[in-house]
């Protein structure tokens, strides 16, 4: 089966300019979560869904970052404007609704000038 | 607060030799442990689970080992190869929290030929 697809793979922007990240999850797979992970850091969750509704969003600073997932299938991660602590790798996973595994996708590289 | 951490950053080891890397956990409410690896440029690729209700766990080549009394998680792995030089992190899943993973800082495994 395929794997969870992110794009872009890789993104440099300047701060205070904005950026979005989208993530195609496995089919079938109910759950969606984002990660960032910073540089020498295990990933930290922002946001996670459950179809199109957010289950978790505790850790998402939402005067800067936001998420949607409309469908229940491909979702987005915008940060608007960025700063320069922004810069790390967001990454995307999801699972099945009865599974325990989560699976990532290849991530995509954010550096903030 | 939420805790889960490695003792060592890095780890070297000589080709054929067997790796310990160790993972110390804060929450005993935790029900479920994932060990992930992470090579450079990719995403975290699930390893090997384990339950809280058991303390041993093996896989191919692989092995987990819980302590529930001092909150210490372990992964070995025997015969040590090239391709097992990557980043290794210990992961609890709360499912009380919607199947949130908190993952630990990681720890950089190297593998000498």
């Amino acid at each position: 089966e395929a794997g969870v697809a992110q794009s872009p793979r890789y993104k440099i922007i300047e701060k205070r300019q904005s950026v979005a990240f989208w993530c195609n999850p496995i089919s079938g797979h109910a759950t969606l979560y984002w990660y960032q992970q910073i540089l020498g850091q295990g990933p930290k969750l922002l946001i996670q869904f459950q179809n199109n509704g957010v289950v978790d969003d505790s850790q998402l600073p939402k005067d800067r970052f936001s998420a949607e997932r409309l469908k229940g299938v491909d979702s987005t991660l915008k940060i608007q404007p960025a700063k320069l602590e922004d810069s790390a790798v967001y990454l995307c996973a999801s699972r099945k609704f009865t599974g325990n595994e989560q699976f990532f996708g290849p991530g995509t590289r954010l550096t903030v000038l | 607060g939420e805790s889960v951490g490695l003792h060592l950053p890095t780890l070297s080891v000589q080709e054929g030799d067997n790796s310990i890397i160790n993972c110390a956990y804060s929450n005993s409410a935790s029900d479920y442990f994932i060990w992930y690896k992470q090579e450079s440029g990719k995403g975290p690729q699930f390893i090997i689970d384990i339950r809280s209700n058991m303390d041993k766990r093996q896989g191919q080549r692989v092995t987990v080992l819980l302590n529930k009394t001092v909150k210490h998680l372990s992964l070995q792995i025997a015969a040590t190869q090239p391709g097992d030089s990557a980043v290794y992190f210990c992961a609890e899943n709360r499912n009380n929290q919607g199947g949130k993973l908190i993952f630990g800082q990681g720890t950089e495994l190297s593998v000498k030929p």
